[in-house]
């Protein structure tokens, strides 16, 4: 079966770094997605990562340990519109994404 | 990155009628689409695959009747959600992936459904 865990929410302060995890056990495997979504609105790509290792992206970067079954999304800098769900989503074939319950990202003044 | 463009984006219909929502991918082909359902602070929940010339692959438990999709071009998936229930009534996104490898999945902008 597929099972993608994420926490809930999470608070921190403007300028801060915030370390989002998610973990998965899914049947199959073809890469793991970080997406970022504002309410009511479609999710936005932020990476992706198919190999062990980490991904920088400007203030976002994202890590992969595939024998772990463990990825997290790192936010440096964090600013106000950076508050979002920040989803976890692992591909288990082309372009079909299983997601988690998402993240929800809170940031303070 | 690549454009998926999803019509309409809100929409509010009564009970016991059917509503289509469109899915284009404005720059590329697309064989293979995608729909998702999303309920208020939940994640989205895939529904089904949209097969372009074939028939969609649906999910387990979803109704295959309620929730037709029609793939009919390269470019443009529908799904129609047929016999309206106040319980149909969420946000409806679909996404499509440019190519054959593994790249991300696009996503329409949604369509708030709300079944009256």
């Amino acid at each position: 079966g597929q099972n993608i865990d994420q926490p809930t929410e999470m608070t921190a302060t403007e300028g801060a770094i915030v370390q989002i995890n998610c973990t998965y056990q899914t049947s199959g495997f073809n890469g793991l997605f970080w997406y970022q979504q504002h309410a009511g609105e479609a999710p936005t790509f932020l990476s992706y990562n198919v190999l062990d290792g980490l991904e920088e992206k400007g203030r976002f970067s994202s890590f992969l340990s595939r024998s772990k079954g463990y990825s997290y999304l790192l936010l440096k800098e964090l600013q106000m519109k950076d508050s979002a769900s920040y989803l976890c989503a692992v591909s288990f074939s082309w372009g079909k994404l299983q997601f988690g319950a998402g993240t929800q990202v809170v940031v303070t003044p | 990155g690549a454009v998926v463009s999803q019509h309409p984006s809100r929409v509010i219909c009564k009970s016991g009628t059917s509503v289509k929502i469109e899915c284009r991918s404005l720059d590329f082909q697309a064989t293979t689409m995608f729909w998702y359902r999303q309920f208020p602070k939940k994640s989205l929940m895939l529904m089904a695959t949209s097969n372009e010339g074939s028939k969609a692959t649906y999910e387990q438990g979803v109704e295959k009747d309620k929730f037709l999709i029609n793939h009919a071009s390269l470019t443009l998936s529908t799904l129609t959600v047929t016999s309206a229930h106040p319980e149909d009534s969420s946000f409806y996104i679909c996404s499509a992936a440019p190519g054959t490898r593994n790249t991300e999945a696009f996503f329409g902008q949604g369509t708030r459904l709300t079944v009256v």
